[in-house]
C-alpha cells in the first residue's frame, strides 16, 4: 500500500524550532516533497529531498532518511506566519500521495 | 506570469445536477493534477493528465467522474448526478513536465469549493 503518516496538531511558540516527522510507505518511491497549505489557501511547495540528507531553504530545512523509510521538516525562528498545515507527499511519475497533514499553531 | 487558474472558486449544486470544474495551468505546462480535499484532510490524488491523454486515474471513483483536458481550452473535471459526499474542494495542479515523483514541482491552483446541498 502506499501510505504517509505524520501528525495531526503540533503547537509552538514565536522564535521556536519545530520538527515535523513523516513516514512513509510508497511503493516505487522516487522523493519527499513538503507543501505548506494555510487555512482557505492552495498548497505551496516547501522542498524536495530526493537524496538522503539534509536540505536547507532559509529558515525551512528537510530532511530524507530512504533506509528508515522517514523524514522531516524543521521550521527555525518561527513566526506567526508559519501557522499553517503542512503535509509530506511521495510516489512515483505523476501520482503524488499526501499524507494527512500536521497543523501547526504558532503562538506569541 | 499568471498561476494556476481554477474557476468556478465556489459551485453550489442539488444533489442530481452536474458539477464542471474549470483549470487553466501555468503558461508552459502540459501536466495537470486534479485533486481532492475533504474538510481537516490531505488532498487525495484523482487523475493526471497531459493534453488529450489521460495519464493516470488510478484515484478517479469509477462512476460518475470524468476529466479531460483538450487540445485547446482548460482541463475540465466533470462530475454527474451529485450527491452530498461529492461537497469537498477540488485543487487542479500543473507542472512543466511529468511530477517524477514530487521532484519537479505542482503548482496548485486556488481550488473550487463544491457544495451539494
Amino acid at each position: 500500500g502506499q501510505s504517509l503518516e505524520q501528525p495531526s496538531e503540533v503547537t509552538a511558540v514565536e522564535g521556536a524550532i519545530v520538527q515535523i516527522n513523516c513516514t512513509y510507505q510508497t511503493s516505487g518511491f522516487y522523493g519527499l516533497s513538503w507543501y505548506q497549505q494555510h487555512d482557505g489557501g492552495a498548497p505551496t511547495f516547501l522542498s524536495y529531498n530526493a537524496l538522503d540528507g539534509l536540505e536547507e531553504t532559509g529558515r525551512f530545512s528537510s530532511f530524507l532518511s530512504r533506509s528508515d523509510s522517514y523524514g522531516y521538516l524543521l521550521l527555525q525562528e518561527l513566526q506567526m506566519k508559519d501557522s499553517a498545515s503542512y503535509f509530506c507527499a511521495g510516489g512515483s511519475q505523476g501520482n503524488l500521495i499526501f499524507g494527512k497533514g500536521t497543523k501547526l499553531s504558532v503562538k506569541p | 506570469n499568471a498561476g494556476v487558474m481554477q474557476n468556478p472558486r465556489h459551485l453550489v449544486r442539488r444533489r442530481g445536477q452536474e458539477a464542471r470544474l474549470r483549470c487553466s495551468p501555468m503558461k508552459g505546462h502540459s501536466h495537470v493534477y486534479w485533486y481532492r480535499q475533504l474538510p481537516e484532510e490531505g488532498l487525495k490524488f484523482m487523475v493526471y493528465l497531459q493534453k488529450e491523454n489521460i495519464i493516470d486515474e488510478s484515484g478517479m471513483p469509477k462512476e460518475r467522474f470524468s476529466a479531460e483536458f483538450p487540445k485547446e481550452g482548460p482541463s475540465i473535471l466533470r462530475i454527474q448526478q451529485v450527491v452530498r459526499g461529492d461537497s469537498a474542494a477540488y485543487f487542479c495542479a500543473s507542472s512543466q513536465s511529468s511530477s517524477a515523483g514530487g521532484g519537479n514541482e505542482q503548482f496548485f491552483g486556488p481550488g473550487t469549493r463544491l457544495t451539494v446541498l
